[in-house]
């Protein structure tokens, strides 16, 4: 079965310092892997994916993400977090063949002034 | 280009009674999935359609039923709401149906608020 584990409920973070936000996954097969970030009373805001190739996939807002396969994880980083950045984060991964996306339970990000 | 659009934005209903929220793809997107989001909980998958077929369905009771129009357009129904029903609900629009690498792009949500 597919799963997305996202081990921190809310990160804290000053601003300027870099930001990671954690996610693993278990799938069966090639995973393809999501963030999405999500504001107070908005959808979800697509941040970017790993399908396949570089292990280092770069998105938008200055964000990047990591995938490892040997760890089963695709962490989110960012160099410098700015305080418009404090969000709620989902990782999600999809198996390929499939036709959902597994969501995490979310990381609240808090980017203090 | 507009995004994917979602109507109504807000609704109360009280138990029992049946909702019907719509949801417009991105234009020249074909699937459109539904998700509900719980507070404090990621999204749940409930349906997907791709050319007004359902191609999958989450673990939802048959009170949740989906369809989608030529347009590609389409309708979450909700039938004897209950208070758990209370949630945001999401359509997300893709160009292809799952199994590609499409990204699925969500809508604002309609918050649905069962008394």
């Amino acid at each position: 079965a597919q799963s997305v584990a996202q081990p921190e409920d809310q990160v804290n973070v000053a601003e300027g310092n870099p930001l990671t936000v954690k996610c693993t996954y278990s799938v069966s097969g090639n995973p393809y892997l999501f963030w999405y970030v999500q504001y107070p009373n908005r959808g979800l805001q697509f941040l970017l994916k790993y399908i396949t190739g570089d292990n280092l996939v770069k998105g938008s807002y200055g964000f990047e993400a990591e995938f490892n396969k040997s760890q089963t994880s695709f962490h989110l980083k960012k160099p410098s977090a700015l305080v418009s950045d404090s969000a709620l984060y989902f990782c999600a991964v999809r198996a390929s063949g499939t036709y959902k996306y597994i969501f995490g339970t979310g990381t609240r990000l808090k980017v203090l002034a | 280009d507009a995004g994917v659009t979602q109507s109504p934005t807000h609704l109360i209903k009280t138990r029992g009674q049946q909702v019907t929220l719509r949801c417009s793809p991105i234009s020249g997107h074909k699937s459109v999935s539904w998700y509900q989001q719980v507070l404090g909980q990621g999204p749940q998958f409930i349906f997907q359609y791709y050319e007004k077929e359902e191609r999958g369905r989450g673990n939802f009771p048959d009170r949740f039923s989906a369809r989608q129009f030529p347009n590609y357009s389409s309708e979450l129904n909700v039938n004897a709401l209950l208070l758990g029903d209370s949630a945001l609900y999401l359509c997300a629009s893709s160009s292809t149906d799952a199994g590609q690498r499409e990204t699925q792009y969500f809508g604002p949500g309609t918050r649905l608020l069962v008394l």
